[in-house]
Parts: structure tokens; sequence; C-alpha cells
């Protein structure tokens, strides 16, 4: 079945260090997105990428990092730059232009990180 | 103002009973919109699109209003496994991003 895959599901790190939540597709969708979600807020857009090779911040990219190397992957690295790391990160993907299904995300099942 | 807005709620309404949820967005400019269902610590899931003339898909209605910029989820006959937070999302004619409100959260009681 096709899907997104995030890995890990949970992830705990210590203040400083950096850690890469990786993101995989084989939708064969060429935008991608990682957002952030806090408790009883709204998720908030990170970074995306339409496609490969090329990727735009997104509201809240200060101390995030990411990569687009191939289609499929779309990994996100939160740097000990990120004041308040501590959230679920969900990656997400869509078709892109004016295709059959290009308005749909469809989500990964989230990676929640605790910084200790 | 944030480009989607939403009551949080809480909805808690006894099974059985017909619950409607508004949401407004600030960009004229709006070209799709959504209404997602996210389980607690789950991600969401697209629920239902919601097009110009209004659609339905079961229990579940959705309606748009351009004029005055806002889109409704209409949900009959509430059932327990309804109960859920309620996304309204929101996709711009520029760029290719969606934009979130903050969900409404519905209970639905024995």
């Amino acid at each position: 079945d096709g899907g997104i895959t995030q890995s890990p599901k949970y992830l705990f790190r210590k203040e400083g260090q950096n850690v890469t939540l990786s993101c995989e597709q084989n939708l064969n969708h060429d935008a991608m997105y990682w957002y952030r979600q806090d408790p009883g807020q709204g998720l908030r857009l990170i970074y995306y990428s339409q496609i490969v090779n090329d990727f735009q911040k997104g509201d809240i990219a200060e101390g995030y990092s990411v990569s687009r190397e191939k289609k499929e992957s779309f990994p996100l690295t939160v740097t000990s730059a990120q004041k308040n790391p501590t959230a679920f990160y969900l990656c997400a993907s869509s078709m892109w232009g004016r295709a059959s299904g290009a308005n749909v995300l469809t989500f990964g099942a989230g990676s929640r990180l605790t910084v200790l | 103002r944030k480009e989607v807005e939403q009551d949080p709620g809480p909805f808690n309404v006894p099974e059985g009973a017909t619950v409607a949820f508004n949401c407004t967005y600030s960009n004229s400019a709006s070209q799709s919109f959504f209404w997602y269902r996210q389980d607690c610590r789950k991600e969401p899931k697209l629920l239902m699109s919601v097009y110009s003339s209004g659609n339905e898909d079961g229990r579940f209605t959705a309606q748009l209003n351009r004029a005055s910029q806002y889109i409704s989820l209409l949900i009959r006959d509430s059932k327990l496994s309804d109960s859920a937070t309620y996304l309204c999302v929101v996709k711009f004619n520029t760029g290719n991003q969606f934009y979130f409100g903050t969900g409404t959260s519905l209970t639905v009681i024995p």
C-alpha cells in the first residue's frame, strides 16, 4: 500500500543535540511538507518542497533544516538552535500543480520529539 | 489575523445529535477547502473536500460560502466514534501551501 512513513515515532533528545526525523513516501507525490503541532494549536508549516533539490521556508523555519535529494525522501533536522523543539512533527505530501488529487494532503503517522 | 479561524470548542453532544462547525478564512483568493479529522495523538486524515455547490458524504455535509468566506461541516446522527478534533484546511491560489485552523474538539456522549 502507498503511504508516508515517518521514523522514529518517539524520540528523546538532550538539549544541544541535533536530531534528524525521517520521512519517506511511495505515493509518487512531487510536493512534501513538514509541520509542527503543539497542544491546542494548529499545524504550523516548517518547510516544504515542490521538486527535488528545491525547498522553501515555511512560517517557522528557524532552527530547522531539510534536504530533498530524492523525490521519495524529505528528512527534517531539528538543530540545537531551535529554542523549543518539543512537539509533534508531521510530514505530508501531495501532488503538485493542477493534476487531480493535487489539492489533497496525505500525512505520515508523525514523530513525537521530547527534549529532556 | 490568522488565515483560518475555527471555534476550538469543545463541543459535547449526546449520541444522535446534530452538530455544526464553522470556519472562516481571510484570503478571498482561496482555491480549495477541506475538513480533516484528527484523533488524539494521531495524524490528520482527510474527511472530505468542500465543493462550491456543497457536498454530502453519508452523515456529513460540507458547505462553502465564498461571499462570506466561511465553510461549515454538519454531522447528523452523531456516533461515539465521531469524537475527534476536526480541522479546517484552506489552500490559497498562490503557492502550494495549506493553512490549518486550530481545530474544533467534538466529544459525543453516550
